[in-house]
């Protein structure tokens, strides 16, 4: 089963860029890249999601190796409010393969003021 | 819109008892997840309905067990509660199956089992 690994913790400044690494080396060819962050006390929120390409929404960036072994989340200015904990997971095209997803532990993002 | 709803919020069982969640999805959404949230172990995916049907189901024992209305409404059901099984259960919904479409989740049930 394909799983991600992530650093436990991260640390930013206020209004300063974070890259979020993810490594993913038994990824298959049909898994969806698929960033969610939870905030304290509350469920997970979507971030972003990807497959081959390098994608951008209004919340973030994500960019995927060429290899597609790992991504890079990216926060263009992080803000106070993005503290949290930011999970990469993989999600099979194949809905029914996913019966084993894991989310594991994510990386806690601390932001400085 | 109206967010992924979940009841009750808190719940206090004691071991030996059946626990029953129950999980709204937003207008729309025909699919249902639920994972359990532990601080050890993180977010574990338990199983996925939809419309009415289970697709995918993680690794836990036969204690947990799900179903999906009509209406995509979703109860997960807990028999026999052991202490370990104390934790968050989250649930989240997607407007269809499948790894192409983004997850909202509730704020989770917190049950603590004693």
């Amino acid at each position: 089963d394909a799983k991600t690994t992530q650093p436990n913790s991260m640390e930013s400044n206020e209004e300063e860029p974070v890259h979020l690494p993810c490594n993913h080396s038994t990824i298959s060819g049909t898994d969806y890249i698929h960033w969610y962050r939870q905030l304290p006390s509350q469920g997970p929120e979507y971030v972003i999601h990807g497959l081959t390409s390098n994608v951008n929404n209004r919340m973030a960036s994500l960019a995927i190796a060429e290899d597609r072994k790992s991504s890079t989340l990216i926060l263009h200015r992080a803000t106070l409010r993005d503290a949290a904990v930011y999970y990469c997971i993989l999600r099979d095209l194949n809905a029914g393969n996913n019966r084993k997803l894991i989310w594991g532990l994510g990386t806690s993002l601390a932001v400085n003021p | 819109k109206a967010g992924v709803t979940q009841t009750p919020r808190y719940l206090i069982k004691t071991r030996g008892q059946q626990v029953t969640l129950s999980c709204s999805p937003i207008s729309g959404h025909r699919s249902v997840s639920w994972y359990q949230q532990t601080p050890g172990q993180g977010l574990q995916f338990l199983f996925e309905y939809f419309s009415e049907t289970q697709r995918n189901k993680g690794n836990f024992p036969g204690r947990f067990s799900g179903r999906q209305f009509s209406n995509s409404r979703s109860e997960m059901n807990v028999s026999t509660l052991e202490l370990g099984d104390s934790a968050l259960y989250l649930c989240a919904s997607s407007l269809t199956s499948g790894s192409y479409y983004e997850q909202y989740f509730g704020p989770g049930t917190r049950l603590t089992v004693t």
